[in-house]
């Protein structure tokens, strides 16, 4: 069986700050590793997602995120943050015969001005 | 841009009561799953549905739960006997590969017992 945690439940930080989420992960065979971003009265979002290859991976909107094997991470980061990335953020691993994915707990991302 | 929609957002119901949510799919999708959230706490994986079939479900999915697709379009998850725990928030998800390795999710309904 697999599982994520998200070691922060609450992050708050100043707009064109940097940040990181942390997400560690386990799991007894090769997953799959994504980032969902939930905005406020809407659904998840798929922010970005590693498969194989490149072990950083980035998103439209400057977030990026890197598969550390070693270490069973894939943090998310972003350099400079912006009052629009105010929203929970969940990372999730696949694993299964269905490829079900396995949530984290969330982190509720806080962008002050 | 193609989206997954759940009816009702929102949804209240008497404990003991039969609900059924509605999911219509990305229309090329082939796999569908369902998920909930209780207030909280994760995102919880349900039953995974391909082929007109389940092909996985966690051990929160018993008897009280079934899923159907009626026709071309609609995916719905049934609740036969609602209890108070089954308070949540409920998404569905479509993909289009095997792997899942983009899974698009609705919405959500949520659920409300009393």
């Amino acid at each position: 069986a697999q599982s994520v945690t998200q070691l922060d439940s609450q992050v708050p930080v100043f707009e064109e700050a940097p940040v990181e989420l942390r997400c560690n992960y386990s799991s007894s065979v090769s997953v799959y590793l994504f980032w969902y971003v939930q905005y406020p009265n809407q659904g998840l979002q798929l922010l970005l997602k590693y498969l194989s290859g490149s072990t950083l991976v980035e998103s439209i909107n400057g977030f990026e995120a890197e598969f550390n094997k070693s270490q069973t991470s894939f943090h998310l980061r972003k350099p400079s943050v912006h009052i629009s990335d105010t929203a929970e953020y969940f990372c999730a691993v696949s694993a299964g015969s269905a490829r079900q994915l396995t949530f984290g707990s969330g982190t509720q991302l806080t962008v002050l001005p | 841009e193609p989206e997954v929609t759940q009816t009702p957002s929102h949804q209240v119901t008497q404990m003991g009561q039969e609900v059924i949510l509605r999911c219509v799919p990305i229309s090329n999708h082939l796999y569908f799953y369902w998920y909930r959230q209780i207030l909280g706490q994760k995102v919880e994986f349900l039953v995974s549905f391909y082929n007109n079939e389940i092909s996985e479900k966690s051990e929160i999915f018993d008897d009280q739960f079934s899923v159907e697709r009626p026709d071309g379009s609609n995916f719905t998850l049934k609740i036969r006997s609602t209890k108070l725990e089954d308070s949540a928030m409920y998404f569905c998800a479509s993909s289009s590969d095997r792997l899942n390795t983009e899974a698009f999710f609705g919405q959500g309904t949520r659920l409300t017992v009393v």
